[in-house]
């Protein structure tokens, strides 16, 4: 079965490296995501990409962040100059629909996370 | 602004119980609603989507319900089993403002005992 995959599991940085984490949605759907869980709170949508370009992104998605779709099949998140409150798992998701095609969407599909931390 | 809300946080039952989990959503324009299972330190699992236009969609032992009037959706686990403890986390997908993003939950932590 079809799966999100994200890597590196695990990132460990320090305060102003820049981090890239990596993704490969699923491989038929054209709607990519961000969101992060920092522990302990809920799951925060970060930003949307299609088309090759941004759809959405929340406040949290400031300057310090880009996303990328490099090739065909990786769609990335950099974090510019990573703070201590960055810390947190970060989760890609994919889906097949999006918005105003058709009367509904289809289900979003989440990777297992990388976690950040940031020290 | 959409606020997603869950109740109880936490859940302990004994195995072979029927249980719900409820979550409340303040917007009732949504597109969906999307439950998910989350293991410790693990990613999301989607369980079940329930499109705007339907009132409940199965899984095996899982049963969703919506009800948009009054903000609602529940989370029906039959037959509850060990392996089902984890946390049940539900989103919403909205029309105001988003290109189609989730709103969660912060979950309801399931534990269910041998």
């Amino acid at each position: 079965e079809p799966e999100v995959t994200q890597t590196p599991s695990h990132q460990v940085t320090q305060m102003g490296q820049e981090v890239i984490l990596r993704c490969v949605p699923i491989s038929n759907h054209l709607y990519f995501y961000w969101y992060r869980q920092i522990l302990g709170q809920k799951v925060e949508f970060l930003v949307s990409f299609y088309n090759n370009e941004i759809s959405e992104k929340s406040e949290i998605f400031d300057d310090q962040f880009s996303v990328e779709r490099p090739d065909g099949s990786n769609f990335t998140l950099k974090i510019r100059s990573t703070k201590l409150e960055d810390s947190a798992m970060y989760f890609c998701a994919s889906s097949d629909l999006g918005r105003g095609q058709g009367s509904s969407y289809n289900e979003q599909f989440f990777g297992p996370g990388t976690r950040l931390t940031v020290l | 602004k959409q606020e997603v809300t869950q109740i109880p946080a936490a859940l302990s039952v004994p195995e072979g119980e029927n249980l719900v989990l409820n979550c409340s959503f303040t917007d009732s324009a949504i597109y969906n609603l999307q439950w998910f299972r989350q293991d410790p330190g693990k990613g999301l699992t989607s369980l079940l989507l329930i499109q705007s236009s339907q009132r409940e969609q199965t899984s095996g032992r899982l049963n969703a319900s919506l009800d948009k009037s009054s903000g609602r959706s529940t989370l029906y686990i039959a037959a509850s089993q060990p392996g089902d403890s984890a946390t049940y986390l539900c989103a919403a997908r909205d029309y105001g403002g988003s290109q189609g993003n989730l709103i969660f939950g912060k979950g309801t932590k399931l534990s269910v005992k041998p």
